[in-house]
């Protein structure tokens, strides 16, 4: 069985602060493929990053940075500089090959100008 | 390149009565997905297609819920009759469905349903 949990439900910051979402995955196979999506509230989930299991090398995109640790079962995302349009939940999310892809539980998170 | 459409983005409908939803994917996409979405929580599948077939029904509530793709493009989620319970955010989401190690799901702006 598949499981992806954010144990952070809610976060809030200043703006400019940094700030780390955390994402632990539970799965059985050596292949699967880990996602994190916005969903801000206009309601559409908005795709943020798909990594690959055999890829451990951490991503940077602009303010937005990934890492993705294998032996503590880990992909953390973190906001740079976090700004008021950075507010939204964000989603985790685990696939193996063509099966279903399990989402975590989100975590709301509030920039404060 | 338009996104994923869903069409209404709210409907509000009293229990017992039938509801639909809709969905247009990303042109070109062979996959497509219907979520539900309760508050709080993360999509869950409803039902994945490939092309015109469902490939993956095992979570819709066939007591209730239907769901159609005709022709491979459109699709269409129906709720008959609709309970308190099936009050939450609908939502579609379609892939290119070419290789496992690139596909990724682009979702639309979802329906949400409030049954009284």
């Amino acid at each position: 069985a598949q499981k992806v949990t954010q144990a952070q439900t809610e976060i809030s910051v200043v703006e400019k602060e940094d700030v780390t979402l955390d994402c632990v995955y539970e799965t059985r196979d050596t292949t699967y493929y880990l996602f994190w999506y916005k969903q801000p509230p206009s309601g559409e989930l908005v795709f943020l990053i798909r990594r690959n299991s055999f890829d451990e090398q951490n991503e940077i995109s602009g303010r937005y940075s990934w890492n993705f640790q294998k032996s503590t079962s880990s992909f953390n995302f973190t906001i740079t500089a976090s700004q008021v349009v950075d507010s939204a939940v964000y989603f985790c999310a685990l696939q193996r090959g063509y099966q279903k892809v399990t989402f975590g539980t989100g975590t709301k998170l509030q920039v404060i100008p | 390149e338009a996104g994923v459409v869903q069409s209404p983005r709210y409907k509000i409908i009293e229990k017992k009565q039938p509801v639909a939803f809709w969905c247009n994917p990303i042109s070109g996409h062979n996959t497509l997905y219907w979520y539900l979405q309760n508050l709080g929580q993360g999509p869950e599948l409803l039902i994945r297609y490939e092309n015109e077939e469902a490939v993956d029904d095992s979570q819709l509530p066939k007591d209730r819920f239907s769901a159609e793709r005709l022709k491979g493009v459109d699709s269409t989620l129906k709720i008959q009759p609709a309970e308190l319970g099936d009050s939450a955010v609908y939502l579609c989401a379609s892939s290119l469905g070419l290789a496992a190690d690139t596909d990724t799901q682009y979702f639309g702006p979802g329906t949400r349903l409030t049954v009284l």
